[in-house]
């Protein structure tokens, strides 16, 4: 596509409910990130893909957070037994590179805002 | 790990020159990214600096000191529609990690 797709781009959940968010990188792009933003925060990062490879998940907050990206393009992050401090805007972004993080620029979606109430 | 400071907030006039600037401390340094995010919107690339010095790109220039741990990000006859938050971001060592991290960024609102 033309660019990074996230879906949905507003979630609603009660607490303790399990939540999947969809990202479809641009075709072609080797590398995919998952950032967190909290209100009024920068981007926290999460976890990293290069092709289907999980490279590096040390920023999830909990083992409630999995990640996937089983054929090397779309990836899905799943949350179980959702929180209240989990309520925060899941941003995905992607690169042509195979670097973690290439010299220029990477291709952020516009996020998924979920909401735990 | 990697520590990051920015303003939080700055105010400008539309046909000004505004400046953010960074601070950052970390190891392994190897980048410094500028991106632009506006309110419910995804970062949009802005520059990128590994070496010291001054790059100009249209009406936005950024700057990098490393041994100051230092950079800036100048914006050039502000218009209206740059009234949105900007993030340095600094590539270095975390955890073992070779990762970006993401300063709080700054919200600008450019005033007529």
């Amino acid at each position: 596509g033309a660019g990074v797709s996230q879906s949905p781009r507003y979630k609603v959940a009660k607490r303790g409910q399990d939540v999947a968010l969809r990202c479809d990188p641009i075709s072609g792009h080797v590398s995919l990130f998952w950032y967190q933003q909290a209100l009024g925060q920068g981007p926290e990062f999460l976890t990293y893909f290069q092709n289907e490879a999980q490279l590096d998940k040390s920023g999830l907050p909990s083992d409630r957070f999995f990640a996937e990206r089983p054929e090397g393009s779309v990836s899905t992050l799943k949350i179980q037994r959702t929180q209240q401090e989990d309520s925060a805007v899941y941003l995905c972004a992607s690169s042509p590179s195979s670097n973690r993080f290439p010299n220029t620029e990477a291709f952020f979606g516009q996020g998924t805002r979920l909401t735990v109430v | 790990g990697q520590n990051i400071d920015q303003p939080t907030e700055m105010t400008a006039t539309e046909g000004a020159i505004v400046q953010i600037n960074c601070t950052y401390q970390t190891s392994g340094f190897n980048g410094l990214f500028w991106y632009q995010q506006h309110a419910g919107e995804a970062p949009t690339f802005l520059s990128y600096n590994v070496l010291d010095g001054l790059e100009e790109k249209g009406r936005f220039s950024s700057f990098l000191s490393r041994s100051k741990g230092y950079s800036y990000l100048l914006l050039k006859e502000l218009q209206m529609k740059d009234s949105a938050s900007y993030l340095c971001a600094v590539r270095g060592l975390s955890g073992g990690y070779q990762k970006v991290t993401f300063g709080t960024g700054t919200k600008l609102q450019v005033i007529p």
